[in-house]
């Protein structure tokens, strides 16, 4: 069946500028996660949804991001006020209740110029 | 220091051989662990996923966790060039928020 597709796969946005990034997740999976991904680094974790509501927002590095997911399945990531040091890969993965493994999508690559 | 610690490689083998990746970490609280295998510009694909110490094997794939030496390994055996790619271990405290390490990058020479 359909993986995670997370839109768009690239993006380019100058400083300063705000961005969305789109998730898809797996049909009937109930938990969706979004990660970040340096070069050269493993994922870091973001935020974690449980249905429509965020159950862990812990790893948002500050208030210029924010996501949402208001009918418990596609989710976006909103980043306000673009830093070149937001550049990064963003990793949208779901998993079908709290105990399932995670699967990820292949990323939204975020360059800041 | 990280909480979790993992060689970055490059790890170079021939085809055929038996791959040992491994990971410590000091956070007594993690309780899951696992092993992705993420291929240049995709995702992470999970390869393994356990729960307690011991062995779990799939396949060419053996995971190992030793939860007493906080080390984890995974075992590739009769590597192919197919798994040339960089392994990321990943554990959890059941909080559900993923702890990565860094990854290995693995070459598999044909």
């Amino acid at each position: 069946g359909a993986g995670v597709s997370q839109t768009p796969s690239n993006k380019v946005t100058e400083k300063g500028k705000y961005v969305e990034l789109r998730c898809d997740p797996i049909s009937g999976h109930t938990a969706l996660y979004w990660y970040r991904q340096s070069l050269g680094q493993g994922p870091e974790f973001l935020i974690y949804f449980q249905g429509t509501g965020a159950a862990d927002d812990s790893g948002l590095p500050n208030d210029r991001f924010f996501a949402v997911r208001p009918e418990g399945s596609v989710s976006t990531l909103k980043i306000q006020r673009t830093e070149r040091g937001d550049s990064a890969v963003y990793l949208c993965a779901s998993s079908l209740n709290e105990d399932s493994p995670l699967h990820f999508g292949n990323g939204t690559r975020l360059t800041v110029t | 220091q990280k909480e979790v610690e993992q060689d970055p490689g490059p790890l170079s083998v021939p085809e055929g051989a038996i791959v040992s990746l491994n990971c410590t970490y000091s956070n007594s609280a993690f309780q899951y662990f696992m092993w992705y295998r993420q291929y240049s510009r995709k995702g992470p694909e999970l390869l393994m996923y356990t729960y307690s110490s011991g062995n779990k094997e799939d396949g060419r794939f053996t995971a190992q966790v030793d939860k007493s030496s906080k080390y984890i390994s995974l075992f590739i055996r009769d590597s192919q060039p197919s798994d040339s790619a960089t392994y990321l271990c990943a554990m959890d405290t059941g909080r559900r928020a993923l702890t990565f390490g860094s990854g290995t990058r693995l070459q598999v020479q044909p």
